[in-house]
């Protein structure tokens, strides 16, 4: 079976950084996404890529960066992290046609 | 805008007691609708979708989901629910071809043994 790694699981920093979150799937999957999760708020598309080099902005786009360099890896990056922001980073794969497989996540804590 | 609710944040029920989670989603043409599990400190993990065809979809762990065009709804139901069942679940539609869903915010289910 397949897995789907998100690293780190926990990444504290500070206000002002650019922080870097990893995504590895070895399903072969096409399409890669970012979700943010905030109690109370569901989650939220941050980007989404349909292949390798491909770029789609979702709702919440704003404030981050992607790349897809290769087919197995998505990276975000949170261009300058706000204070007090604590928020679940999901990274999801997908072929089309078939259901999202999730990674644990990140937790950021920004202080 | 296209949107999926889910009305109820936290539902509470006993051991061996049915179940049913609340989705709407706004109406859209063609529609993807799942349903996912989040356990704490998880990732989601799909539990069943519908897209066409019998309006009774089947999941794993005895999960079932009913669509309803004139409801908008895709409402979740457990008929004897065990404490394992705890966690929050989503609900999540698409309008564009099974990817880029829009997920609801999400309803905390609590299991008392």
């Amino acid at each position: 079976g397949g897995i789907i790694t998100q690293t780190p699981k926990f990444l504290i920093g500070q206000e002002g950084q650019k922080l870097t979150l990893k995504c590895q799937q070895n399903f072969n999957h096409d399409t890669m996404y970012w979700y943010r999760q905030d109690s109370g708020k569901g989650l939220r598309l941050i980007y989404y890529s349909i292949t390798e080099n491909d770029l789609q902005k979702g709702d919440l786009s704003e404030g981050y960066d992607a790349s897809r360099e290769k087919k197995s890896s998505f990276s975000l990056t949170v261009t300058s992290a706000q204070k007090n922001e604590m928020a679940v980073f999901l990274c999801a794969s997908s072929i089309r046609g078939s259901d999202y497989t999730f990674g644990s996540g990140t937790r950021l804590l920004v202080i | 805008t296209q949107t999926v609710s889910q009305s109820d944040a936290h539902v509470t029920v006993f051991e061996g007691d049915s179940v049913e989670l609340r989705c709407n989603y706004s109406y859209g043409g063609s529609i993807y609708l799942s349903w996912y599990i989040q356990h704490h400190g998880r990732g989601l993990q799909f539990l069943l979708k519908y897209y066409s065809g019998n309006p009774v979809v089947q999941g794993v762990n005895g999960f079932e989901a009913e669509f309803s065009k004139s409801d908008s709804s895709f409402h979740l139901r457990k008929a004897s629910v065990h404490w394992s069942d705890s966690a929050v679940y989503f609900c999540a539609v698409s309008y564009t071809g099974y990817q880029n869903f829009y997920f609801g915010k999400g309803t905390s289910l609590t299991v008392i043994p």
